[in-house]
């Protein structure tokens, strides 16, 4: 699976939107681009995912550049129970594969009031 | 549709003795993966089962570890002789299908083991 590389910290104001970068410059064809958070002591909770077309949902927007090599995960309007730590993550695609997830370290995300 | 259930949250155990680590997969999952989270450490891949079969326990310790999905009821992972360096999270998470990879795997909170 693709490698990824996240910044290791990133802050934001509160009610401010926050930006996640990610870069995954060897991603191929049939590789998603899932984003997860980890919630000090939690477990794992999915955010998006998506291939190549931006994505949307109720917790926050995947946007993929057209070459695939990195993606922006926004958080519109930041809390203060954002804070977390944020995993971009490359994930295979397709017959014979077990679909697990690889993290890295992640982008520990720090909501200031 | 309840999420993944893990129990116990926490579980206390002496050197030398078993854990046994339950998950419980969301409804109509039918696809198990376990994680282990050391202290300040990163999330890492143990194993990957289906109903009946391992898949992948590429991420296994080859002795003392072992895990299964049976049939009917939870997955179970369970370390043998436990030794202080066991004393991690043990996470679970279920998908539905993984071949299209369009599926995400969805954790439970899970069970934080502490050897004494």
């Amino acid at each position: 699976d693709a490698k990824t590389t996240q910044p290791p910290s990133m802050d934001c104001a509160e009610g401010r939107a926050a930006n996640l970068p990610c870069n995954h410059s060897t991603i191929s064809g049939n590789e998603y681009v899932y984003w997860y958070r980890q919630i000090h002591s939690q477990g794992p909770q999915y955010i998006i995912h998506g291939l190549k077309n931006n994505e949307t949902n109720e917790m926050a927007s995947l946007i993929i550049t057209e070459d695939r090599k990195s993606s922006t995960l926004i958080l519109p309007h930041a809390t203060l129970r954002d804070t977390a730590v944020y995993y971009c993550i490359v994930r295979r695609s397709g017959s014979g594969n077990t679909g697990k997830l690889i993290f890295g370290q992640g982008t520990t995300l720090q909501v200031k009031p | 549709n309840a999420g993944v259930m893990q129990n116990p949250r926490h579980l206390v155990r002496r050197r030398g003795q078993e854990a046994r680590l339950r998950c419980s997969p969301m409804k109509g999952h039918s696809h198990v993966y376990w994680y282990r989270q050391l202290p300040e450490e990163g999330l890492k891949f143990m194993v990957y089962l289906q109903k009946e079969n391992i898949i992948d326990e590429s991420g296994m310790p080859k002795e003392r570890f072992s895990a299964e999905f049976p049939k009917e009821g939870p997955s179970i992972l369970r370390i043998q002789q436990v030794v202080r360096g066991d004393s991690a999270a043990y996470f679970c998470a279920s998908s539905l299908r993984t071949g299209t990879s369009n599926s995400p795997l969805h954790f439970g909170n899970g069970t934080r083991l502490t050897v004494t």
